[in-house]
């Protein structure tokens, strides 16, 4: 699976659109971008993932660069609760067996 | 529904002692299961996945072992506890043979080996 890299913290205020960098540039074209949280001393949680194309549901926006070698997860209008650890994961739609987590980006949503 | 119980929440043990996790399944049939370990302020370490009752895969070497005696159980496990073990344990499950499937992530248990 690609490796990922995402800054290791980032700051946000509430009511304001939470932007969260991913950089996987070694991604295969079978491998999928997926979006997780961990709000603490919880599980993880899923939030969206896609292949090649622009995402949105209930929880956020996931924005693929047309070249696949990086992503955006956008919080529209963060709040107090959506502050979390944050990992982007790339896996092959094959290998269902293997979800590697990284450090993830620590987001801090301030009143 | 599907739901995932994991217990107990936490877990204050001795070294040398024996582990037993469990975790189970709700409202799905043949999931794949996981155990995952996350190390204080550390991202989430795979331990063991199982696709199916009495198989088990392990993704590192440990003191730990993992059955799946049943379709919705999975038991994580250790003969004798090490300080090492201490950790944030997580079961998760995902839909077998499916593409995109996420993984759904239990609670969790907070071991402490003292």
């Amino acid at each position: 699976d690609a490796k990922t890299t995402q800054p290791p913290s980032m700051d946000c205020a509430e009511g304001r659109a939470a932007n969260l960098p991913c950089n996987h540039s070694t991604i295969s074209g079978n491998e999928y971008v997926y979006w997780y949280r961990q709000i603490h001393s919880q599980g993880p949680q899923y939030i969206i993932h896609g292949l090649k194309n622009n995402e949105t549901n209930e929880m956020a926006s996931l924005i693929i660069t047309e070249d696949r070698k990086s992503s955006t997860l956008i919080l529209p209008h963060a709040t107090l609760r959506d502050t979390a650890v944050y990992y982007c994961i790339v896996r092959a739609s094959y290998n269902n067996n293997d979800m590697r987590f990284g450090a993830g980006t620590r987001l801090t949503v301030k009143p | 529904s599907q739901t995932i119980h994991q217990w107990p929440a936490t877990l204050v043990q001795p070294v040398g002692s024996p582990l037993s996790l469990e975790c189970t399944v709700e409202g799905t049939s043949n999931p794949n299961l996981y155990w995952y370990r996350q190390a204080a302020g550390r991202g989430l370490q795979l331990l063991f996945y199982s696709v199916g009752i009495g198989q088990i895969s392990s993704e590192v070497p440990q003191n730990l072992s993992a059955s799946r005696p049943q379709d919705r159980q999975f038991i994580l496990s250790s003969k004798k506890l090490l300080l090492s073990d201490s950790g944030f344990y997580l079961c998760a499950w995902s839909e077998a043979h499916s593409a995109n499937n996420e993984q759904f992530f239990g609670p969790g248990t907070r071991l402490t080996v003292l």
